[in-house]
């Protein structure tokens, strides 16, 4: 199996700030590799996907990069509905797997 | 929009079967494009993907779960269905269904069912 490995776990941040959280693959996984919000008990919902492909609805301020091993989401100017919980998840192989998560609180 | 609902037992005892049901709206079980897929999260934990189905009966599942999972769709009804035997309370979880995009352009979880809390307990 392939292990995701987020970073940090959790943080705060204020409104308006710049967040950045890594997640790293056990192995090369191309680009496969997808990131969702999660709010307290709501279902996960795409952000982004390959990597960089932002999804249809989602704001601008969020953008991913990377490929290979190693991966980035970024929220540029955090918004008061930023404030969740982000998960990457593998696409490369099954089984597929998810990230621990990286819980966003106000600081 | 599409839409998924997850429905069945909140509860379930210890070493019997949970079985769930999703029920898909406004889209098509037998759409080529897509898996359909369960995903859990026990309370305060992380996603675990569960394993998916297409349309024709072909599944793929988490090793760590293959010897106790059963998926099975049912293109007339727009459903698909997830069994799971032998609970312990390590299944005490959220349940979420969810459409997988697989024609290669995306590659994820697009759409989510709201999940349903599945407790397994005596």
């Amino acid at each position: 199996d392939i292990q995701m490995t987020q970073s940090p776990s959790s943080l705060s941040a204020s409104v308006g700030d710049r967040v950045t959280i890594t997640c790293r693959a056990s192995q090369s996984i191309s680009n496969y590799l997808n990131w969702y919000q999660q709010k307290p008990g709501k279902a996960p919902k795409l952000l982004i996907y390959g990597s960089s492909s932002l999804q249809s609805g989602v704001p601008s301020r969020f953008s991913g990069s990377g490929s290979g091993a190693d991966f980035t989401l970024t929220i540029t100017s955090l918004q008061p509905e930023d404030f969740a919980t982000y998960h990457c998840q593998q696409s490369y192989s099954n089984p597929r797997t998810f990230g621990q998560g990286t819980k966003v609180e106000i600081k | 929009q599409v839409q998924l609902q997850e429905s069945g037992p909140g509860r379930v005892r210890p070493s019997e079967t949970l079985s769930l049901t999703c029920t898909v709206s406004s889209a098509s079980v037998s759409n080529a494009d897509f898996y359909w897929s369960w995903i859990r999260q026990p309370p305060g934990k992380g996603l675990e993907w569960i394993g998916y189905i297409f349309y024709r009966g072909s599944t793929a599942y988490n090793p760590s779960l293959k010897s106790r999972v059963t998926m099975s769709v049912d293109t007339s009804k727009n459903e698909f269905s997830l069994k799971l035997n032998s609970v312990t309370a390590a299944d005490t979880a959220v349940y979420y269904c969810a459409r997988y995009e697989s024609s290669g352009y995306q590659n994820a979880f697009d759409i989510w069912g709201q999940g349903t809390m599945v407790t397994v307990s005596s």
